[in-house]
């Protein structure tokens, strides 16, 4: 079956441009997360739904950062105002969202946003 | 929060060998993983194994959880075992995992 797809792959903004980034989870994952992987270091946890609701945003570094999964399926994740501090790979990931095994998290390939 | 540790940070071995990379965490997990990352930033799925062991070919995992650590065998790696691997941790209380640094694996022919 279809993997986590993630658009576009690589994104190019200038310094101050909005930016969305689109995640596509496995079909009927009720969990959807987003991390940050900067260059060289291990992806960091961003937020957090469970179907349409958002239950952890603890992770976004600043208000300029937005996510939203309105239909409990796809989400997007929207950077305003980019900074180059902002540069890094976006990875998506979702779950099962049940207890034990099925809370095991399949990533996609991610999104590299070079900020200029 | 839980912090995660791996080790070796680097490890150079040429095809053939053998090889044990090591995870150890600070608290309770309900949720441990074991990605390898390739050249092209993809994160495989390598091992779910939040306690016990698991082997899936050449790759077997065990995580003893009373003691807080995992450890994850290469065997007769292979030139395509290059990229980083990551363990992942997740606790009871939340549902976000927490990735160590990872360990930078190159292999040689």
């Amino acid at each position: 079956g279809a993997g986590v797809s993630q658009s576009p792959r690589y994104k190019v903004a200038k310094r101050g441009q909005d930016v969305a980034l689109r995640c596509d989870p496995i079909s009927g994952h009720v969990s959807l997360f987003w991390y940050q992987q900067a260059l060289g270091q291990g992806p960091e946890f961003l937020t957090y739904f469970q179907n349409e609701a958002q239950l952890d945003k603890s992770g976004l570094p600043s208000d300029r950062f937005f996510a939203e999964r309105p239909e409990g399926s796809v989400s997007t994740l929207k950077i305003q105002r980019t900074q180059q501090e902002d540069s890094a790979v976006y990875l998506c990931a979702s779950s099962l969202g049940l207890a034990g095994a099925y809370n095991e998290q399949f990533f996609g390939p991610g999104t590299r946003l070079t900020v200029l | 929060g839980i912090q995660v540790e791996q080790s070796p940070p680097d490890l150079i071995l040429q095809e053939g060998a053998n090889s044990t990379l090591r995870c150890n965490f600070s608290d309770s997990v309900n949720n441990l993983q074991w990605f390898h990352q390739n050249p092209w930033g993809q994160l495989i799925n390598l091992f779910y194994i939040p306690s016990g062991t698991k082997q899936n070919g050449r790759l077997s995992a065990t995580t003893v959880a009373t003691e807080r650590y995992s450890l994850l065998y290469i065997s007769s790696s292979q030139t395509t075992d290059s990229g980083v691997y990551f363990c992942a941790v997740g606790s009871y209380n939340t549902d976000k995992l927490i990735f160590g640094t990872g360990t930078r694996l190159q292999v040689f022919p």
